[in-house]
């Protein structure tokens, strides 16, 4: 079946310094692949879109400066939260899309940042 | 823009009675629409995903039925147990070149015995 590893489940950071989260796609061939922050009230906000050859396409309030995404291949991502402050926590969730259109999600990494 | 709406805020059932969870969309082309469940301390699953044909998507007791006409995917169990306790939520999936997904705000459904 179709699996996404993303990892670490859980850091914490101090203030000012950088964190790198990664998701890896098994069984499956990922066309895309979303990366989500889920807020305190459990929405989702997108924070970006990446498919692989093409330009990542990232929302409002997100930039590539702050959340730079590396897409290397169909079954890897990474993103990196840089210069983590106090509204940077939460629970980062990536979502790895098969060619059926579905949208399977890594077990989350929870940033905590001291 | 794309947009979904479900039934917001804290839903709270008796075991046994049945299970609604409104969902309704706005798409400029004909979407997928998703069912996610998150229970506590868990990423979100893949509860039910919309068929192309018209069939009913049904896993876990819960099923639902897309309705082109009304632009719904209402979420319907016929008896809930305590086991259901969780976030749900309703997604949709666009048929664009970046093939986005909207999700809506989730709905907290709690079973008591």
């Amino acid at each position: 079946g179709a699996l996404v590893y993303q990892y670490p489940r859980r850091t914490i950071c101090k203030s000012g310094t950088s964190m790198r989260m990664e998701c890896q796609a098994v069984g499956f061939q990922a066309t895309s692949v979303a990366w989500y922050r889920q807020s305190p009230q459990k929405t989702f906000e997108l924070i970006a879109l990446s498919t692989v050859n093409s330009a990542i396409k990232y929302e409002q309030n997100f930039t590539q400066e702050k959340f730079p995404i590396s897409h290397p291949n169909l079954s890897f991502s990474s993103m990196t939260v840089l210069n983590a402050y106090l509204e940077d926590r939460g629970l980062y969730l990536c979502g790895a899309r098969d060619s059926q259109n579905t949208l399977y999600f890594g077990a989350g990494t929870r940033l905590s940042v001291l | 823009g794309d947009s979904v709406t479900q039934t917001e805020g804290l839903v709270t059932l008796t075991e046994g009675l049945p299970v609604m969870l409104n969902c309704t969309y706005q798409s400029t082309y004909s979407p997928f629409l998703f069912w996610y469940v998150q229970h506590l301390n868990e990423a979100p699953k893949l509860l039910l995903k919309s068929f192309t044909d018209n069939k009913r998507p049904e896993h876990q007791g819960f099923h639902a039925t897309l309705h082109k006409s009304s632009s719904s995917f209402h979420l319907q169990k016929s008896s809930a147990q305590l086991s259901d306790s969780a976030l749900y939520y309703c997604a949709l999936s666009d048929q664009t070149g970046y093939q986005n997904f909207y999700f809506g705000k989730g709905t907290s459904l709690t079973v008591i015995p």
